[in-house]
């Protein structure tokens, strides 16, 4: 079946500091991956779109210049968290539908759990 | 917009069945997925139906809509402890994976032995 892996699965830094989170296809190619937010014992929130070689969409109030979202390849997308701050901690979970899938399905990363100190 | 809405806890004993059930207000929704999310892990679609069917069953689980009323349910049969997780509905658009999905707020079942 098909596989999103996340890198790190969990982080620690400072206030101030910024944190790449990797999300990467592992056996198939996705020209859209899905950047998601999940505060605890809450819903995913989607933060932005990933496009392969075009910018990303952001939904409405999710600062595009605090969560740079770059689609480097139909294999992976980063999200960086710059200038992270304790009201970032959060659990980001990405998604990547397959580019040959007609049904509609999504497959979910693990995610990665941020704590900001 | 888009509203999801689920209740939050489901308590079940262990070889009953669970129902779990979701409202969505988007009447254009052309795709309804559940999705099971255990502690700490990421998301796993369990099954999905197209809005012009209003039935599907896969082994232990069932899956209704009345899209006339805007409900989605799931139904766990026989449910195990494995089962315990939180079980998220979902809906999309067109259902070709690059539209977004909105997701429900999450129900959390809880296994009684």
């Amino acid at each position: 079946g098909a596989v999103v892996s996340q890198h790190p699965s969990w982080v620690i830094c400072k206030s101030g500091t910024s944190v790449k989170i990797e999300c990467r296809s592992l056996d198939f190619q996705a020209t859209t991956m899905f950047w998601y937010r999940q505060f605890p014992k809450q819903s995913l929130m989607l933060m932005a779109t990933s496009n392969e070689g075009s910018k990303a969409t952001y939904e409405q109030g999710v600062e595009k210049d605090k969560f740079l979202i770059n689609h480097a390849s139909l294999t992976l997308s980063t999200l960086t968290v710059t200038s992270a701050h304790p009201e970032d901690s959060s659990f980001y979970i990405c998604s990547a539908p397959p580019r040959d899938r007609g049904k509609g399905e999504q497959f979910f990363g693990p995610g990665t759990r941020l704590t900001v100190l | 917009g888009e509203d999801v809405e689920q209740s939050l806890f489901l308590s079940v004993r262990e070889g009953d069945s669970s129902v779990i059930n979701c409202t969505y207000t988007d009447s254009s929704s052309t795709y309804l997925y559940w999705y099971k999310q255990e502690p700490g892990a990421g998301l796993q679609l369990l099954t999905y139906i197209f809005s012009n069917m209003d039935m599907k069953q896969d082994q232990r689980l069932t899956v209704l809509l009345n899209k006339k009323d805007k409900h989605l349910s799931l139904r766990i049969a026989d449910t195990q402890t494995g089962d315990s997780a939180i079980y998220f509905c979902a809906e999309s658009m067109s259902g070709f994976g690059n539209e977004k999905l909105t997701f429900g707020t999450g129900t959390r079942l809880t296994i009684i032995p």
